[in-house]
């Protein structure tokens, strides 16, 4: 069981470029999000699916977008990389209890980007 | 909405002595709230959960937390410190039945463990 795996581990891309970061789970999990990490300030939520073939927007989607390419893949796209996008990227899966009660969310080990 | 404020940005103790990490959060509903551990260069590992069972929570490692509805708080103890306590700590809040599962994450504490 390698619970969530995201690829790469650390990217560096210069301003205007694009790149796809992947996430997997192998536990079933319907539920599937993407976040980021800076410094002093939590993680925030970019974009989140609820289940297969649904996505929607969490507090910072400007500059991304999702796809869902099945139960188990949940990919981050960067169309055009900016400075302000430097972050730690997380992944993270999680199961629905029962009607709308989320369970704890398990993590990536995430993906440090760099944009110059 | 929801919302989760953890008090200290910086906690440092010394080996042995108990640990205080606190966390004060705003919820419409009836909340989850969790106890996340970060060590550096690490992905988030769950310390502990409440999920509108007991109040008094119990985790890994030693931790445990106690739901407040009352004070609107869960703050995070251990008796006694170890250096590989050392790391930070998020509290986090998701609403069970509001906001399709998404969760809230305090701006997190970096605890320091003194030898």
């Amino acid at each position: 069981n390698a619970g969530v795996t995201q690829t790469p581990k650390f990217q560096v891309l210069k301003t205007g470029q694009s790149m796809t970061l992947q996430c997997a789970q192998d536990m079933n999990h319907n539920s599937m999000y993407w976040y980021r990490q800076d410094p002093g300030m939590g993680l925030r939520l970019i974009y989140y699916s609820a289940s297969e073939g649904t996505t929607d927007k969490g507090e910072v989607p400007n500059g991304y977008n999702v796809s869902r390419l099945n139960k188990r893949e949940f990919s981050l796209r960067l169309e055009s990389a900016a400075p302000s996008q430097t972050s730690v990227y997380f992944c993270a899966s999680s199961e629905i209890l029962g009607q709308s009660s989320y369970n704890e969310q398990f993590f990536g080990p995430g993906t440090r980007l760099t944009v110059l | 909405a929801q919302s989760v404020t953890q008090l200290d940005s910086h906690v440092s103790v010394s080996e042995g002595t108990p640990v205080l990490l606190r966390c004060n959060y705003s919820s419409s509903y009836s909340p989850s709230l969790f106890w996340y551990v970060q060590h550096p260069n690490k992905g988030l590992q769950l310390l502990l959960k409440y999920t509108s069972a007991a109040t008094l929570v119990k985790g890994i490692n030693g931790f445990e937390a106690e739901f407040k509805k009352s004070e609107t708080s869960f703050h995070l103890t251990k008796p006694s410190a170890h250096m590989s306590d050392a790391a930070e700590y998020f509290c986090v809040v998701s609403d069970r039945w509001t906001n399709a599962g998404k969760s809230t994450f305090g701006d997190g504490t970096t605890l320091t463990v003194k030898p």
